[in-house]
C-alpha cells in the first residue's frame, strides 16, 4: 500500500518569503500525486496535479511542484507567499493504475505574518 | 458547476443512534467517493462508486458502515451504532472518468459522537 510522508507539521513565514513544502511517497509502480489546499473554513481544493511529462508543474496562485522520480518526492514550491496563502497543505498520492483512491499526507499548515 | 454539496454540515449524535449523510457529486460526474478526516490527519479514503456500484472498501469501512448510491447520482453513507471514535469530518469527493482524473471535494459533514 502507498504511503506519504509531509515532513513540516507547522510552517511559519513572514510576507514575501519563499515557500518550500516537502512530500515523500513510498510506492512502487506508476504514480499520480496532487497537493490540495485547505484554507481556514473552505473545503480541499485543488493546488495542482502531476500525471506525466514535464516533471515541474505549475498549479494556481502562483505554485508549483517538482516530482523527482528518484527521491519519491514532490515538494511543492512557491517563491514568495502572501497572507492569503495561510492555510493547511496536503500532498497526496494515487496509484497510476488499478485504483482510484487517493493517499494523503497528514498535512502542513502554513502561517503567513504579514 | 455547483460542486459537492454535503448534508448535514453538521451533526452531533449520542452513542448507539444510527446516522445518515448525504452527498450530491457534481453533475455528470459518475466517481463518487467518501473519505474521513481525523484532527490532525489527512483525509483517509473509505470507498468509491462508479456509477451505481461500489468497486472499493477500504479495511477503515467496518460493519458498521455502508455506503450506497442507487441511481449513480446522490450518495448515502450511514453509520450503525455510533461510537465515539467515528467523529469525524466525513468527506465526499466526485470525478469524471478521464485520463487526468481529478476528484473535487465536498465541504464535509462533521460528526460528533458524544
Amino acid at each position: 500500500a502507498q504511503s506519504v510522508s509531509q515532513h513540516n507539521h507547522h510552517v511559519i513565514l513572514s510576507e514575501a518569503a519563499s515557500l518550500e513544502l516537502g512530500c515523500n511517497y513510498s510506492y512502487g509502480g506508476t504514480v499520480n500525486l496532487f497537493w490540495y489546499v485547505q484554507y481556514p473554513g473552505q473545503h480541499l481544493q485543488l493546488l495542482l496535479k502531476y500525471f506525466s511529462g514535464d516533471p515541474l508543474v505549475k498549479g494556481i496562485k502562483g505554485f508549483e511542484a517538482e516530482f523527482i522520480k528518484s527521491k519519491f518526492s514532490f515538494n511543492l514550491r512557491k517563491p514568495s507567499v502572501q497572507w492569503s496563502d495561510t492555510a493547511e497543505y496536503f500532498c497526496a498520492v494515487k496509484p497510476g493504475a488499478g485504483s482510484y483512491q487517493l493517499t494523503f499526507g497528514k498535512g502542513t499548515k502554513l502561517s503567513v505574518i504579514p | 458547476d455547483t460542486g459537492v454539496s454535503q448534508n448535514p454540515r453538521h451533526k452531533i449524535t449520542k452513542r448507539g443512534q444510527n446516522v445518515t449523510f448525504r452527498c450530491d457529486p457534481i453533475s455528470e460526474h459518475n466517481r463518487l467517493y467518501w473519505y474521513r478526516q481525523t484532527l490532525g490527519q489527512g483525509p483517509e479514503f473509505l470507498t468509491y462508486f462508479q456509477n451505481e456500484a461500489q468497486l472499493e472498501k477500504s479495511r477503515l469501512l467496518s460493519d458498521r458502515f455502508s455506503a450506497e448510491r442507487p441511481k449513480g447520482s446522490f450518495s448515502t453513507l450511514e453509520i450503525q451504532r455510533t461510537e465515539q471514535g467515528d467523529s469525524a469530518m466525513y468527506l465526499c469527493a466526485s470525478s469524471l472518468v478521464l485520463a487526468s482524473e481529478t476528484q473535487y471535494f465536498g465541504p464535509g459533514t462533521r460528526l460528533l459522537v458524544l
